[in-house]
């Protein structure tokens, strides 16, 4: 089992341009998110997919754009990227019963804009 | 507004003693906690968690406590080892929004051998 992986591991862009990042479980997990790490800041909730086709809002939306392409895949876009993208990203997944509550977190991708 | 918060941005203990990290909350909407622990360059892993309905969870050298009048819970790790060096996170799910959890800032843990 892979569990949430992400890709790409590292990236750079220029200000103004544009990318995709990717994730994928293999944990049949219905609710999908994406956080970004600041140094101070803890995780900030960007978007989230509460189930396959439906997708939400989190605290820090502004500046992307997500689609949840299938059960398993959950992507994230840049349209224009700018230096406060600067971040780590975490995608996690979780399963979606009463009580079970953990999600789990892929290995992160570090974006720097230039 | 940081509705949950982990004050003390760095712990250092000997080995062999007690961590004790703290967190405190703001929203009586939360009903469920997680501690969420995150070693460099890797995604955080859940460590334990515990419901609002309880007071105490346990899990081997792991015991989450939660006082929900004064909106605090605390992670104590006993006996402390150096393994156990690494961020340590917070979190709280809301009850009225499914699956969402807010983070505390995280409590980065030293622990000399």
């Amino acid at each position: 089992n892979a569990g949430v992986t992400q890709t790409p591991k590292f990236q750079v862009l220029k200000t103004g341009q544009s990318m995709t990042l990717q994730c994928a479980q293999d944990m049949n997990h219905n609710s999908m998110y994406w956080y970004r790490q600041d140094p101070g800041m803890g995780l900030r909730l960007i978007y989230y997919s509460a189930s396959e086709g439906t997708t939400d809002k989190g605290e820090v939306p502004n500046g992307y754009n997500v689609s949840r392409l299938n059960k398993r895949e959950f992507s994230l876009r840049l349209e224009s990227a700018a230096p406060s993208q600067t971040s780590v990203y975490f995608c996690a997944s979780s399963y979606s019963g009463t009580g079970i509550y953990e999600q789990f977190f892929g290995p992160g991708t570090r974006l720097t804009v230039l | 507004d940081q509705q949950v918060k982990q004050n003390s941005p760095s712990l250092s203990v000997q080995e062999g003693r007690i961590s004790i990290l703290n967190c405190d909350y703001t929203n009586s909407m939360f009903d469920y906690f997680l501690w969420y622990k995150k070693y460099p360059a890797e995604g955080p892993t859940f460590l334990i968690s515990i419901s609002s309905i309880k007071d105490k969870n346990e899990d081997g050298r792991f015991t989450v406590f939660l006082n929900k009048s004064a909106k605090h819970l605390s992670l104590h790790i006993v006996p402390s080892q150096p393994g156990d060096s690494a961020v340590y996170f917070c979190a709280a799910r809301w009850s009225t929004s499914y699956g969402k959890l807010t983070f505390g800032q995280g409590t980065i843990l030293t622990v000399h051998p």
